[in-house]
């Protein structure tokens, strides 16, 4: 059971905006910046979007990100094929003094 | 640019020792300003961090790992590495490396490919 709540699942057909959530608690995102990672399977994870839409370069700017109390949320517009990949969003929990994760969303562009 | 790459032994007895080794190159594990992770990964799950270390003394544990890991560096090498103890059938995952940025916006820039281990007698 992952200390961040994320749905399992999300789809959009190209062209789309999907956004992605996650929750968490105020001793995680409540406090601390919200990071996100793009995982294609059978490769690494990638850092894609960090606090308030940093993005690393190469990203596109079609990725955004927002922030609200206790929960987060990744954009994606003008969805593309290449986006099919799981999303994991993380952060820094004070209570537990670590990293946490959501559980992933498997992202499939229709 | 700096890149990670974990090595070590992809099969590993049930109540034996896991060891990993995540040799960092284009940089220098002993700069300041960074974490040295490590995430694992069961086949078809989520993320887990397992901990990270700094300046080769300071370290933070997942709690619910602590009582198992060790993590460590040697800057002679410019290596950090992982120990798991008492390992089960549990443990079995990818394992990746990361190098995490402390200043400003923390996060987990740099991942090696990753590494699976296996634990089966």
């Amino acid at each position: 059971q992952s200390v961040l709540t994320q749905p399992p699942s999300a789809s959009g057909t190209p062209g789309q905006r999907v956004t992605i959530s996650c929750s968490g608690s105020s001793s995680n995102i409540g406090t601390n910046t919200v990071n996100w990672y793009q995982q294609v399977p059978g490769t690494a994870p990638k850092l894609l979007i960090y606090t308030n839409s940093q993005r690393p370069s190469g990203v596109p700017d079609r990725f955004s990100v927002s922030k609200s109390g206790t929960s987060a949320s990744l954009a994606i517009s003008g969805l593309q094929s290449e986006d099919e990949a799981d999303y994991y969003c993380a952060a820094w929990d004070d209570s537990l003094n670590g990293w946490v994760f959501g559980g992933g969303t498997k992202l499939t562009v229709l | 640019q700096v890149q990670l790459q974990e090595s070590g032994p992809g099969l590993v007895k049930p109540s034996q020792t896991l060891s990993l080794t995540c040799t960092v190159s284009g940089g220098s594990i002993s700069s300041g300003g960074f974490y040295w992770s490590w995430i694992r990964q069961p086949a078809g799950k989520g993320l887990e961090w397992i901990g990270r270390i700094y300046t080769s003394v300071t370290t933070n544990y997942n709690p619910s790992l602590k009582s198992r890991v060790t993590i460590s560096t040697d800057t002679s090498k410019n290596q950090f590495s992982l120990r798991l103890s008492s390992v089960t059938a549990a443990d079995t995952a990818v394992y990746y490396c990361a190098r995490e940025i402390r200043y400003g916006a923390s996060r987990m820039d740099v991942w090696g490919q990753g590494t699976t281990v296996t634990v089966s007698s």
